[in-house]
């Protein structure tokens, strides 16, 4: 059964500092891993999805990147502002037709 | 990208009563629903995966009396929360997927808020 770690679960940071998000899964043979921000009390927003056979995605200052063999990836945010402050969640498919599975989270605040 | 609405947004209900969730693929046909829940401070949990025109699959510990799913057409899927009590309380959020014409994408509802009294 896949299993979706994040690290760290929350971190702290001041506005312009770059920071790296990690997630870890369980089982390697993935369909595609997502990543979301979710505001608080508020639904998902898709940041980068990153197919199987690739390696990394980038919008704006998020680049996300992949290493299906090692079961990682992360998430790279440069030049951070206080308005990224929010849960960011990784999620991995194993399949295309079945579900996402999310890891807990971790809940980045960038202090101005 | 795809638009999936949920409604309500939000619900508050008194314990014991049936509330019922709808989700919608608003520009294309959903051949599958997940519906999950997140309680406050935790992560999205899969409840169960709905395909259009079968009897929804649960995950285990997902009691499939008290939360039924209603996946009737390729736009719309319902949850119905029977007899709700406070432990329900919760933020459920359906996502829609389509086997048809190649997305890989699991489109996701802003989410509803139910609140039992």
């Amino acid at each position: 059964k896949q299993e979706v770690t994040q690290i760290p679960a929350a971190l702290s940071v001041p506005e312009g500092e770059n920071l790296v998000l990690n997630c870890s899964f369980t089982d390697s043979a993935i369909y595609n891993l997502q990543w979301f921000r979710q505001d608080p009390g508020k639904g998902l927003t898709s940041l980068l999805l990153i197919q199987s056979s690739q390696r990394e995605q980038t919008s704006g200052r998020l680049n996300a990147s992949l290493d299906k063999s090692s079961g990682r990836s992360t998430l790279y945010i440069a030049a951070s502002q206080p308005g990224d402050s929010a849960t960011y969640l990784c999620a991995v498919k194993n399949s295309g037709n079945t579900p996402l599975v999310f890891g807990k989270g971790t809940r980045l605040s960038v202090i101005a | 990208g795809a638009v999936v609405s949920q409604h309500p947004s939000w619900v508050i209900c008194k314990s014991g009563t049936s509330v019922k969730i709808e989700c919608r693929s608003l520009d294309f046909q959903a051949t599958t629903m997940f519906w999950y829940r997140q309680f406050p401070k935790q992560s999205l949990m899969l409840m169960a995966t709905s395909n259009e025109g079968s009897k929804a699959t649960y995950e285990q510990g997902v009691e499939k009396d008290k939360f039924l799913i209603n996946h009737a057409s390729l736009t719309l899927s319902t949850l119905t929360v029977t007899s709700a009590h406070p432990e329900d309380s919760s933020f459920y959020i359906c996502s829609a997927w389509s086997g048809m014409g190649g997305t890989d994408t699991q489109y996701f509802g802003p989410g509803t808020r139910l609140t039992v009294l």
